[in-house]
């Protein structure tokens, strides 16, 4: 029962752009610092974006990420077939009396 | 290089009991917040509990609350995870991950609870 709703699924052919939604609410999204997780089939998921749109040391820029208001988004550029995976917003929640980490339903993307 | 290395998974039976150990290298361990995150067969990413730098703060998920324990030892370099009262809907791959924000994962290891 996640508190972070993504798209089942998105599809595009090589080359082509990709984008992925991420709904929350002000209790996560709306104040927190939103990641994105890559997720590639029968490995660990691995960080791609951070505090918003920042991105760690080795990651392409054909990635990019933003956030208003309590929606977050992640774009993938340039979509190369190793870019099959499943992905994942991620963002700390203070809906209640004790902390969470919240992830996002997960969305998987097929290059066409 | 970060290194978080699980282990400890195996399969239980329901109402049983696992201990799972993260093993960090690579990283002022005793500087950084950790969790361990959950995936079942098929499914999406679950939060499981967090433990702050100190291990003075720790949260968990209502799911495994009251049944799972999450401690560190800061001088052993590693992370744990005491699981009892095992059910079925706890089977899944554990991740031990570094954050927030979670910037490095396990590989994971598997608990599997069945009879």
């Amino acid at each position: 029962q996640s508190v972070l709703t993504q798209p089942p699924s998105v599809s595009a052919a090589p080359g082509q752009k990709v984008t992925i939604s991420c709904s929350g609410s002000s209790s996560n999204i709306g104040n927190n610092y939103v990641s994105w997780y890559q997720q590639l089939p029968g490995t660990a998921p691995k960080l791609l974006i951070y505090d918003n749109n920042k991105r760690p040391s080795g990651i392409p820029d054909r990635f990019s990420g933003s956030k208003s208001g309590t929606s977050a988004t992640l774009g993938i550029t340039g979509l190369q077939t190793g870019d099959e995976a499943d992905y994942y917003c991620g963002t700390w929640d203070s809906s209640l009396s004790a902390g969470r980490y919240v992830f996002g339903t997960g969305t998987k993307v097929t290059v066409l | 290089e970060v290194q978080l290395v699980e282990s400890g998974g195996g399969l239980v039976q329901p109402g049983g009991s696992l201990r799972l150990s993260c093993a960090a290298s690579g990283f002022t361990f005793s500087s950084y917040e950790m969790n361990w995150v959950r995936q079942a067969p098929g499914k999406g990413l679950e939060w499981v509990s967090y433990i702050s730098s100190s291990g003075s703060t720790i949260y968990y998920a209502d799911s495994v609350k009251g049944r799972f324990t999450i401690s560190r030892d800061n001088a052993k370099n590693s992370l744990y995870l005491q699981m009892n009262s095992l059910r079925a809907e706890d089977t899944a791959v554990y991740y031990c991950a570094r954050g927030p924000p979670i910037d490095y994962w396990g590989q994971g290891t598997l608990v599997t609870v069945s009879s």
